[in-house]
């Protein structure tokens, strides 16, 4: 079964319509990851959670926000999506901030903006 | 900062070969060092990882070996299947960046029949 859970698999939105993103986990983590991939580059981080402690990347444009109501759901909000928003977007989770501790993916989200 | 550089692909090989994709890192301080896979139309999932110098990481027939002098930490797998073909992503934690990962680009490895 799967343990972190991304819907919709496929999105697409029209530029500048907000658009939300959402991310559920059964694992009882207490770490949430947003990741943004764009084709054939490394998954870029945007942002973390760590239980209700929101950490932003520094470079992560002010278009991107999240919300974490729950240990189980976060979402990710796209305010105005620009054509260069589209993207692979990926939740992962993990129990702690140990640099050992590996990290559980969900399928990913593609983002297509027209 | 951290960063991670991976060979380039794709890469494209004959079942049962030899398959080696490279990787390097740089980083301060002691980082873990992973292996990721992602398969067609799934997410990513821990392949092997290892946790300081001269670890072995090993899963699935694929191994790894953390070479702190040499800052690598190659993949390998004796044999390859056609179900081995996916990407692969190289990645450290720790240092500068604490427990966020540093991906390198991903290698797309194709194997045939």
């Amino acid at each position: 079964d799967a343990m972190v859970i991304q819907n919709p698999r496929y999105q697409v939105t029209q530029f500048g319509k907000p658009v939300t993103l959402s991310c559920s986990q059964t694992l009882n983590h207490n770490v949430m990851y947003w990741y943004q991939q764009k084709s054939s580059q490394a998954p870029k981080l945007l942002f973390h959670y760590y239980d209700k402690d929101f950490n932003n990347e520094a470079d992560t444009p002010d278009n991107f926000q999240s919300r974490r109501p729950n240990t189980s759901f976060c979402f990710l909000d796209i305010r105005s999506p620009g054509l260069g928003d589209a993207a692979m977007y990926l939740c992962a989770t993990n129990q702690g901030l140990g640099a050992d501790e590996k990290l559980f993916f969900g399928s990913g989200t593609q983002l297509s903006v027209l | 900062g951290n960063s991670v550089t991976q060979m380039e692909g794709p890469v494209t090989l004959s079942e049962e070969a030899f398959l080696t994709i490279n990787c390097t890192y740089t980083a301060t301080g002691y980082p873990s060092l992973f292996w990721y896979v992602q398969y067609p139309g799934e997410g990513l999932q821990l392949l092997l990882k290892a946790t300081k110098a001269d670890d072995k990481g090993s899963n699935k027939g694929f191994e790894a070996t953390y070479r702190k002098e040499t800052t690598s930490f190659h993949l390998e797998k004796g044999s390859v299947q056609v179900s081995d073909s996916a990407v692969y992503f190289c990645a450290l934690s720790g240092g500068t960046s604490g427990s966020r990962l540093t991906f390198g680009e991903g290698t797309q490895l194709t194997v045939n029949p």
